[in-house]
């Protein structure tokens, strides 16, 4: 069974600390590997969708990178505006045509000015 | 490009009762998949249209189904509410099979009481 690992479930930041999520994930074969941000109330936000190990994708100041096991999401120098949280998703290619995400439980990052 | 908008933005209903939520995709979409978040957690996948077909199916009882229509717009229907079933509802759209990015709506808050 398909599973997504987030760590750690909260993390507080002051603004310019930089820091990194984790994403740890099962799967019997890799068709992606997506990051998204989710405001309160709302839904998810795509940020990047990473397809093999070793790419890496940038936006702003996130930067995402996936290996076989994980995924890591950098944030560089954050500010209050990048609190959210930040979900984990893979699709699995082994489940056919359906396009399921297993996602996991979130990491809730709070930047504090 | 508009989106996916959903309707209601929240909704309370009686324990045993049914329910319909709507969800219009993002033009140009034609594959539609329905998440449950219950509070705390990540979207759980309930099943997704392609086409107007049920085209993959998660963990969920048989009185959580759905239908999509020729303007690939789809309704999410549950019979017999339960207490449990109180959480956000999430549609979110997708080119199809070729094109892995999801677009989320805001999501509909179902509170059972």
């Amino acid at each position: 069974e398909d599973q997504v690992t987030q760590s750690p479930e909260a993390l507080r930041l002051q603004e310019g600390e930089s820091s990194s999520l984790n994403c740890s994930y099962t799967v019997s074969g890799l068709r992606g590997l997506f990051w998204y941000r989710q405001d309160p109330g709302k839904g998810p936000e795509f940020l990047f969708t990473l397809y093999s190990a070793g790419e890496e994708k940038e936006k702003e100041r996130l930067k995402a990178t996936l290996t076989k096991k994980e995924s890591f999401l950098h944030i560089t120098a954050p500010k209050p505006e990048d609190s959210a949280t930040y979900l984990c998703a893979v699709q699995d290619a082994t489940q056919g045509g359906s396009e399921k995400l297993v996602f996991g439980k979130g990491t809730k990052l709070t930047v504090n000015p | 490009e508009t989106g996916v908008t959903q309707s209601p933005t929240h909704l309370i209903k009686t324990r045993g009762q049914q329910v319909t939520l709507r969800c219009s995709s993002q033009s140009g979409h034609n594959t539609v998949s329905w998440y449950q978040q219950a509070l705390g957690q990540g979207p759980q996948f309930i099943f997704q249209y392609y086409r107007e077909e049920e085209n993959g199916r998660g963990n969920f009882p048989p009185r959580f189904s759905g239908l999509q229509f020729p303007n690939y717009s789809s309704e999410l229907n549950v019979n017999a509410l339960e207490l449990d079933d109180s959480a956000l509802y999430l549609c979110a759209s997708s080119q199809g099979r070729e094109n892995y990015g999801y677009t989320f709506g805001s999501g509909t808050r179902l509170t059972v009481v």
